[in-house]
């Protein structure tokens, strides 16, 4: 069984300072690794991925990640936060098939505060 | 390029009433999931389409849960009779196989949230 922690519910940060937002994950073989951003009222929107090769990797709005296999972790990243990127962020991870499913965490609330 | 189309946004039934929830996805795309998300947690796959196939549908609730992908297409989530425990919103998602492997992220429709009373 594969599964997604996300141990913290809530993330506060003050706007242009960074921001981490926690993922563990639990899989039997090689994980494909996800970070998704929702906001109120809309569906999930992808941001990045990690596929194979560097572990760091960056995605959409300045955001990044870094892969850890020893840690089995893929933290959120971005150096400097935004008001804007307050919203909920969901980890998911799939497993290294064709047609492997992706199990999400709970989500995580960040709030940025100007 | 269009995105993932869901209908309808809401619904309000009573308990043991039937519903049903329709998904267009993106073009060309072959895998197509429902997921249902309940108030403060993720997503929780329901089924997962290849084309016309099942590949997944562990978490499917039978006895009250169908879906179907018609022509590989459309699919339409019905629930019968509902209980108060499926007020969700229901997420229909959809990704592309490259080269035939599955290696993409998923692009999500806005969802229809259900209300059950």
């Amino acid at each position: 069984a594969q599964s997604v922690a996300q141990p913290e519910d809530q993330v506060n940060v003050a706007e242009g300072n960074p921001l981490t937002v926690k993922c563990t994950y639990s899989v039997s073989g090689n994980p494909y690794l996800f970070w998704y951003v929702q906001y109120p009222n809309r569906g999930l929107q992808f941001l990045l991925k990690y596929i194979t090769g560097d572990n760091l990797v960056k995605g959409s709005y300045g955001f990044e990640a870094e892969f850890n296999k020893s840690q089995t972790s893929f933290h959120l990243k971005k150096p400097s936060a935004l008001v804007s990127d307050s919203a909920l962020y969901f980890c998911a991870v799939r497993l290294y098939t064709n047609a492997g499913k992706s199990t999400f965490g709970d989500g995580t609330t960040l709030t940025v505060k100007p | 390029e269009a995105g993932v189309a869901q209908s309808p946004r809401y619904k309000i039934i009573e308990k043991r009433q039937s519903v049903a929830f329709w998904c267009n996805p993106i073009s060309g795309h072959a895998t197509l999931y429902w997921y249902q998300q309940i108030l403060g947690q993720g997503p929780k796959l329901l089924i997962q389409f290849q084309n016309n196939g099942v590949v997944d549908d562990s978490q499917l609730p039978k006895d009250r849960f169908s879906a179907e992908r018609l022509k590989g297409v459309d699919s339409t989530l019905k629930i019968q009779p509902a209980k108060l425990e499926d007020s969700a919103v229901y997420l229909c998602a959809s990704s592309q196989l490259g080269g035939g492997w599955n290696t993409g992220e998923l692009f999500f429709g806005e969802g229809s949230r259900l209300t059950v009373l």
